[in-house]
Order: structure tokens, then sequence, then C-alpha cells
């Protein structure tokens, strides 16, 4: 079946406008995880969503970021006001439930000129 | 604070070579697993290890955990210009296991 779909795959924008970044996760998973990953290094958790439980926004780095998950499927997150430390690719993965292991996108390439 | 710190941060290497990778932390994990990432792709799991001493074998590739649960490696026999990659680390938040924090990364180039 498909995988992890992302859109759009790059998005350059200006400092200070709003960007959406999309995640459909495969279908049956009810666990999904946004990170982030600056250049060459490793990955930043962001928030994670299980269910119909409140998501663990812990890892959110300001109150410029925010993310949802319509009907328990597609993703969105949101950045307000961007900024140029805000650039790196934004990665979602999906997994089938508690414990068991990531199934990840090829990520959203994000440039905050 | 739980950190997953890897070694070496870049490795280039000839193919034929051996090579090993290491994830080390002060805390001690309940699992940990190994991802691969090539360019303009997401992570790709390559194994979990549970086990404390535990090794897994895929391949050419050598997994273990340590003893202690707190560190692994990763050995590559006779590298192929197909291991290039980012190799990561990752292991569950203590108390929040569905969670993962991911190591710093290996960047290893292979070169035919």
């Amino acid at each position: 079946g498909a995988g992890v779909s992302q859109s759009p795959s790059n998005k350059v924008t200006e400092k200070g406008k709003d960007v959406e970044l999309r995640c459909d996760p495969i279908s049956g998973h009810t666990a999904l995880y946004w990170y982030r990953q600056s250049l060459g290094q490793g990955l930043e958790f962001l928030i994670y969503f299980q269910g119909n439980s409140a998501p663990d926004k812990s890892g959110l780095p300001s109150d410029r970021f925010s993310a949802e998950r319509t009907g328990g499927s597609v993703s969105t997150l949101t950045i307000q006001r961007t900024q140029q430390e805000d650039s790196a690719v934004y990665l979602c993965a999906s997994s089938p439930g508690q414990g068991t292991p990531l199934h990840f996108g090829n990520g959203t390439r994000l440039t905050v000129t | 604070t739980q950190l997953l710190e890897q070694s070496p941060q870049f490795l280039s290497i000839q193919e034929g070579e051996n090579l090993t990778v290491y994830c080390n932390s002060s805390s001690v994990f309940s699992s940990l697993q190994w991802y691969r990432q090539e360019p303009g792709e997401g992570p790709v799991l390559l194994v979990t290890v549970v086990t404390g001493g535990e090794v897994k074998k895929l391949k050419r590739l050598t997994f273990q955990f340590g003893d202690a649960r707190k560190d692994s490696s990763l050995h590559i026999t006779a590298a192929q210009p197909g291991d290039t990659g980012l190799y990561l680390c990752a292991g569950p938040y203590r108390g929040a296991t569905n969670k993962l924090i991911f190591g710093t990364g290996t960047l290893l180039a292979v070169q035919p």
C-alpha cells in the first residue's frame, strides 16, 4: 500500500508569512508524529497524535507552531510568522500503534528567505 | 535530559572496508532502533534491539545493544556504495514510550 505522503515536498516562503505543511499517514495507522531535521542533523520531536487522545505538544518550539489531525487521518502543521531559523526539513511519520516502528514520509523542505 | 550521542559524526571510506558506528547515552533505554536515511527521503527502520547484550544481524550489518542498555553499535562489513547515508539511532523517551528521541546521526559515504 501507499506510504506516508507529505506535501509540498519543497516550500520557499518569505519571513513573516504563514505556511501549512500536510501529512497523509498510512491508512489505519493510529499514531502520527511530526519531527524537524536541520541540515545533516538528527531529528527533533515536535508533536505526537495517538487516536482520539489529546496530542503531546511538548516539542513545539514556540506558540507560532501548531498542528491538528482531522478525523484521525490527515495532519497539518502550521507555522505562523515564519522566521529564518524555521528553515529545516519537516518529517511526518505514522505507526500502527503504541510502541511500533515509525514509517516516515519524505519530508517537506522549508526555506524561509 | 535523555541524549543519544553518535560517533563518528562523519565517515568517508572506500568500498570493501569495515566500519563501526556508535550510539551512546548516560540513560538506560528499554530499546533502541537504528534507521538509515538517504538524501531527500525519510529515515527507514533497520532494526530494533530490546535485550541488553543482544546482537542482531542484517546481511552485512551487525547491531549490538550494550549490556547496560545505555549504548549500541552498528558494524558494517565490506561496505558498499549503497550503504551510503545518514545512520540514526533512536530510543523511547523515559515515561513516554510512544515518543522517540533521535541521536545526532552519523553521515557515511562509501566511495567506489
